[in-house]
């Protein structure tokens, strides 16, 4: 699984935009771009995931260029509840069988009032 | 999503003893779970990969006699740390599901040892 590398930390206030960029320089063909969220004393949730381009859900968008050695989560308008670690993944789902997740330092999100 | 869920919560145990944590997925069928292990302020460890109906495969330098899987149904996964010592104690958390956009993560297991 191609390695990722994340800021360690960030800061932003409520109602800010949050990007998170992440790179990874040896990305495969198949390999999928996968962000995670997770609370303190939780197990990690789902937030988005792309292959290229942009993908847009209800909470999040995630932007790929089109070398896709790199992604940006983006958060818009942050509040308190934001605040948490946010793990870049990267891993092939097309293979039709499993693919475990090999997690990185991940970055730890710190929205203030 | 698929929900999964893990018992108990939180364990507390004597140094020496051992302890079953369950991991379950309540609305779906997982051939395959992971198990993980977090310290505080660190990432998430993979610690071993639990097949249904055979052997689990773990990580490097994770010992397999020391945290015994067993995946017997379709449902169910349990990771038993076998004579549990102080620097064991951490948060374990499991996933279920095959594919990497399909993970669904349980809400961990608080394990200390005393």
């Amino acid at each position: 699984l191609a390695k990722t590398t994340q800021p360690i930390s960030m800061d932003s206030y409520e109602g800010q935009e949050v990007n998170i960029t992440c790179s990874h320089n040896n990305i495969a063909t198949n390999d999928y771009i996968t962000w995670y969220q997770q609370f303190p004393s939780q197990g990690p949730r789902f937030i988005i995931q792309g292959y290229k381009t942009k993908v847009t859900n209800e909470v999040a968008s995630l932007f790929i260029p089109a070398d896709r050695k790199s992604s940006t989560l983006s958060l818009p308008r942050v509040s308190l509840s934001d605040t948490a670690v946010y793990y870049c993944l990267v891993g092939d789902t097309g293979s039709g069988g499993y693919n475990k997740l090999i997690f990185g330092a991940g970055t730890r999100l710190a929205v203030h009032p | 999503g698929a929900v999964v869920s893990q018992h108990p919560s939180r364990v507390i145990c004597k140094s020496g003893t051992s302890v079953k944590i369950e991991c379950r997925s309540l609305d779906f069928q997982a051939t395959t779970m992971f198990w993980y292990r977090q310290f505080p302020k660190q990432s998430l460890m993979l610690m071993a990969t639990s097949n249904e109906g055979s052997k689990a495969t773990y990580e490097q330098g994770v010992e397999k006699d020391k945290f015994l899987i067993n995946h017997a149904s379709l449902t169910l996964s349990t990771l038993t740390v076998t004579s549990a010592h102080p620097e064991d104690s951490s948060f374990y958390i499991c996933s279920a599901g095959g594919k990497v956009n399909e993970q669904f993560f349980g809400p961990g297991t608080r394990l200390t040892v005393l």
